[in-house]
């Protein structure tokens, strides 16, 4: 069963707008989330992470908004940029952190 | 430079003959995965290790071998392939349960 779910399997958006990508979980025992960005022929790169006492965190263009009652995370990357251009890939874990479940990844294009 | 390194990056093979994927990190990490990537269904956990000589099974482990004698190794052995495990194998390790993973550039194995 996939307890990780990224519902679209691509995005489309503009040089300078804002890009958001969405990833619903399952799980109520996640607790820890994370977002990596796959580049083809490389593997997956660590973008932001957020732990279920927070509801927000921030890193530069890379926001990740966390909802726990409606199980659902959101990634928002704000002005998008051609080189944000990937597959995007949603990751959960729980307290004892010994797996990590991912989605099935959004592949984002951002156009010039 | 700290990185996750995998061999070999392409491999062809028939089914049965056993075959062993290779992986190595130099940044002294505890924690070891092997994760398969299939289109639709994202990063499959297959096997994963806590430190030297301590293994689980992760989602999909059937048909896979690992072993950790040394905290820089963690082989993938596959010692009677199949075609349904053609597929794109990634390794990886992280420090500690509190951050994610470094990921491996990935290995793409087909077996006919």
């Amino acid at each position: 069963d996939q307890q990780v779910k990224q519902n679209s399997p691509s995005l489309s958006v503009q040089e300078g707008r804002i890009s958001i990508l969405n990833c619903d979980y399952t799980n109520s025992m996640f607790d820890y989330f994370l977002w990596y960005k796959k580049y083809p022929a490389e593997g997956p790169t660590f973008l932001i992470s957020i732990s279920s006492i927070k509801d927000k965190n921030e890193d530069g263009r890379f926001t990740v908004f966390l909802n726990k009652s409606a199980k659902h995370l959101s990634l928002h990357i704000v002005p998008s940029q051609p080189g944000d251009s990937a597959v995007y890939f949603c990751a959960a874990s729980a307290w004892s952190r010994r797996d990590m479940r991912f989605g099935a990844g959004t592949r984002l294009t951002v156009k010039p | 430079e700290a990185q996750v390194t995998q061999n070999p990056r392409y491999l062809i093979t028939v089914t049965g003959k056993k075959l062993t994927v290779t992986c190595s990190q130099n940044m002294n990490h505890e924690y070891m995965s092997w994760y398969r990537q299939d289109p639709g269904l994202g990063l499959r956990q297959i096997y994963y290790s806590m430190n030297v000589e301590v293994t689980d099974k992760g989602d999909v482990p059937e048909g896979y071998k690992v072993s950790r004698k040394e905290k820089r190794n963690f082989p993938l052995i596959l010692e009677s392939p199949s075609p349904n495990q053609t597929s794109l194998y990634f390794c990886a390790s992280r420090a500690n349960l509190d951050y994610g993973y470094t990921f491996g550039s990935g290995t793409r194995l087909t077996v006919v």
